[in-house]
């Protein structure tokens, strides 16, 4: 079954730049979603198709996209930017699909 | 205000059936695709199943034949009905509102979830 790769953990001092990395194969022919999770919370949308920022999302959180790998970034971390997050995507017959999640601690 | 509120969760015994509800308000649950995700205790978050406007429906291979999603239009709430459950079912089962729309799905509207826990 297909599947989307996180690295399991990320850390980063405040004010430094977080880049969480999601990869898979059929990631050039499908977009890319991204959510945060806090502890005991729902998960919520931060980008989506790639590169796109809900309204409400703070625009040091940003998307992109290369190739077999898609990538969220994070500059200028913050203390509330500590979370699960989780990319999500479908796979070549449109099955939605999550990676397993990056928990992003912030030293 | 868009809002999903899900009920229904609790502790069954394996073998057993539960059924969960969404109710929605803010928007009208038949015009849009409607997916429940399911989240096991320190775990990841996984897709388990989507009906769509149309009312077409479609399941992860971990659930199809033992769970079936549903809606009433009246009522503007969503359902999943578990039956067979297994000790592996055992999570928080969140409702979203889809807002691919047949583009590729994601979810921006997330409930609170409610915890189903299949234990003897």
């Amino acid at each position: 079954s297909y599947e989307l790769t996180q690295p399991p953990s990320v850390s980063v001092s405040p004010g430094q730049t977080a880049r969480i990395t999601c990869s898979g194969d059929a990631l050039p022919k499908q977009y890319a979603y991204w959510y945060q999770q806090k502890p005991g919370q729902a998960p919520i949308l931060v980008i989506y198709k790639d590169d796109q920022r809900p309204s409400g999302i703070p625009e040091r959180l940003s998307g992109s996209s290369s190739g077999t790998t898609v990538t969220l970034t994070i500059s200028g971390v913050q203390a509330e930017d500590e979370a699960d997050y989780y990319c999500q995507s479908a796979d070549n017959s449109g099955t939605v699909v999550f990676g397993g999640g990056t928990k992003l601690t912030v030293l | 205000e868009v809002q999903v509120v899900e009920s229904g969760g609790g502790l069954i015994q394996p073998g057993g059936s539960l059924r969960l509800s969404c109710a929605a308000s803010g928007f009208t649950v038949s015009r849009n695709y409607m997916s429940w995700v399911r989240q096991a205790p320190g775990k990841g978050l996984e897709w388990v199943s989507v009906i769509y406007s149309g009312g077409s429906t479609y399941y992860a291979d971990s659930v199809k034949g033992r769970f079936t999603i549903s809606r009433d239009n009246s009522k503007n709430t969503l359902y999943l009905q578990m039956n067979s459950l297994r000790a592996e079912d055992t999570a928080v089962y969140y409702c979203a509102r889809d807002l691919g729309f047949g583009s590729g799905s994601y979810f921006g509207y997330w409930g609170q979830g409610t915890l189903v826990t299949v234990s003897s």
